[in-house]
């Protein structure tokens, strides 16, 4: 089945450690996105992605990274620069501009992660 | 850039009732509309969308409206079930640059048996 896979599911993390969130998917979108989920404040932007080798900031980038090297993959690594980093995390990817479905996002189950 | 508002953040009916959810948005450019429902522990997924050249849309029981005038759009659950219990949320795609989709703050739908 087609479909976008976040890993691991739920991620322990100490302070100070750096920590990559896997995202994967197999439904040849051009485009992938990193959202940040925290109670009462939606869904906010971190990075996204139109195309292979090239990703832009989005609303809430520091202490973030990410890298496009395939299609299929858009790994996140929060970094100790981030304050505050416990949140629910989403990937999402969409078809390219102009195939009629775009704009339409799919997202992945999520990554949970806690910082002890 | 745009912004989104959502309306109200909690929501509570009783089984068999209509749910209505508002949004707001700033940009009068903006030309797609999504509702994405989430269940507790997963991701979004799209539900209903519109797009700026109708006024609205319907889905068996889920239904949107848009004003454009008025720059709202609204989401209509009618007859509810238990298993719309979710946490819903609005969006609007940006015409400028990459046309990024920016979400509301989300409903959290409670149903009452």
């Amino acid at each position: 089945d087609g479909g976008i896979t976040q890993s691991p599911k739920y991620l322990f993390r100490k302070e100070g450690q750096n920590v990559t969130l896997s995202c994967e998917q197999n439904l040849n979108h051009d485009a992938m996105y990193w959202y940040r989920q925290d109670p009462g404040q939606g869904l906010r932007l971190i990075y996204y992605s139109q195309i292979v080798n090239d990703f832009q900031k989005g609303d809430i980038a520091e202490g973030y990274s990410v890298s496009r090297e395939k299609k299929e993959s858009f790994p996140l690594t929060v970094t100790s620069a981030q304050k505050n980093p416990t949140a629910f995390y989403l990937c999402a990817s969409s078809p390219r501009a102009g195939t009629g479905r775009s704009g339409e996002l799919f997202f992945g189950e999520g990554s949970r992660l806690t910082v002890l | 850039g745009e912004n989104v508002e959502q309306h109200p953040s909690t929501l509570s009916v009783q089984e068999g009732d209509s749910a209505v959810i508002k949004c707001t948005y700033s940009d009068s450019a903006s030309n797609y509309f999504p509702w994405y429902k989430q269940e507790l522990g997963k991701g979004p997924q799209l539900i209903i969308d519109i797009r700026s050249n109708v006024g609205e849309k319907k889905d068996q029981r889920i239904a949107v409206t848009l004003n454009k005038t008025a720059k709202h759009f609204s989401l209509h659950i009618t007859e509810t079930q238990p298993e719309d219990s979710a946490v819903y949320f609005c969006a609007a795609r940006e015409i400028q640059g990459a046309q990024k989709l920016v979400f509301g703050q989300g409903t959290r739908l409670t149903i009452n048996p």
